[in-house]
């Protein structure tokens, strides 16, 4: 068990369809991050958020949106959905800017129909 | 351009010898790479980190090597078992991010 939350673990929507996912890092770390993994690939980081502030952007869409609370717990939203949009999306936190390792969560897995 | 590559082909070791898997980079500089272990429709585990100043690390079974002159990582698992089938992923940092290698398919045949 890494320590990281995320949920929903399973997700099945339809096209043009909003999702919220949600984490909760480690207790003590204070950054977050979100990948998105599609079947057979590799990871793609979408964003990066420390203490509430984002830090790095990635390859996210303009149709994806998160930010992160005060309570350190961070939301990915998903909007105007695609079939392509179909993957496994991670959550990881560290204690810091990634000089440290990353802890991931088991992912929320979202399919798009 | 920046590039990170691991061997993209699927690497098939036979039970009780030694896995070495290889992380190149072109253009980055990178203070540290980490090493992750993957299973299918399961999150990235870290395994090890390596600083610039490090030659080499050891963690049971696990060892790794940073040669900044050739710009390579490798990662070794002696006495290998199917246990150890997954696919593993080389990162480095940059600019305050982590760069992701695209990961080997490690299968462990008994």
């Amino acid at each position: 068990d890494s320590g990281v939350t995320q949920t929903p673990k399973h997700l099945i929507t339809a096209t043009g369809q909003r999702v919220t996912l949600r984490c909760s890092p480690r207790s003590g770390d204070l950054s977050v991050y979100w990948y998105q993994q599609s079947l057979d690939q590799g990871l793609q980081f979408l964003i990066q958020y420390y203490n509430g502030e984002e830090r790095a952007k990635g390859n996210i869409l303009e149709r994806f949106s998160a930010q992160q609370f005060p309570d350190l717990h961070s939301e990915l939203n998903l909007s105007s959905l695609e079939l392509g949009d179909s993957a496994l999306y991670f959550c990881a936190s560290s204690v810091a800017p990634p000089t440290r390792e990353l802890f991931f969560g088991e992912g929320s897995r979202l399919t798009v129909l | 351009s920046q590039k990170i590559e691991q061997n993209s082909e699927a690497l098939n070791i036979q039970e009780g010898k030694t896995a070495t898997l290889t992380c190149n980079y072109t253009n980055y500089s990178p203070a540290y790479l980490q090493w992750y272990r993957q299973d299918p429709g399961r999150g990235p585990v870290f395994l090890l980190l390596i600083r610039e100043n490090e030659k080499e690390k050891r963690k049971e079974r696990l060892k790794v090597t940073f040669d900044t002159t050739l710009k390579q990582s490798l990662f070794h698992i002696t006495a290998s078992q199917p246990a150890d089938s997954a696919t593993y992923l080389c990162a480095l940092n940059s600019n305050y991010q982590l760069i992701w290698g695209a990961g080997t398919k490690l299968i462990i045949k008994p």
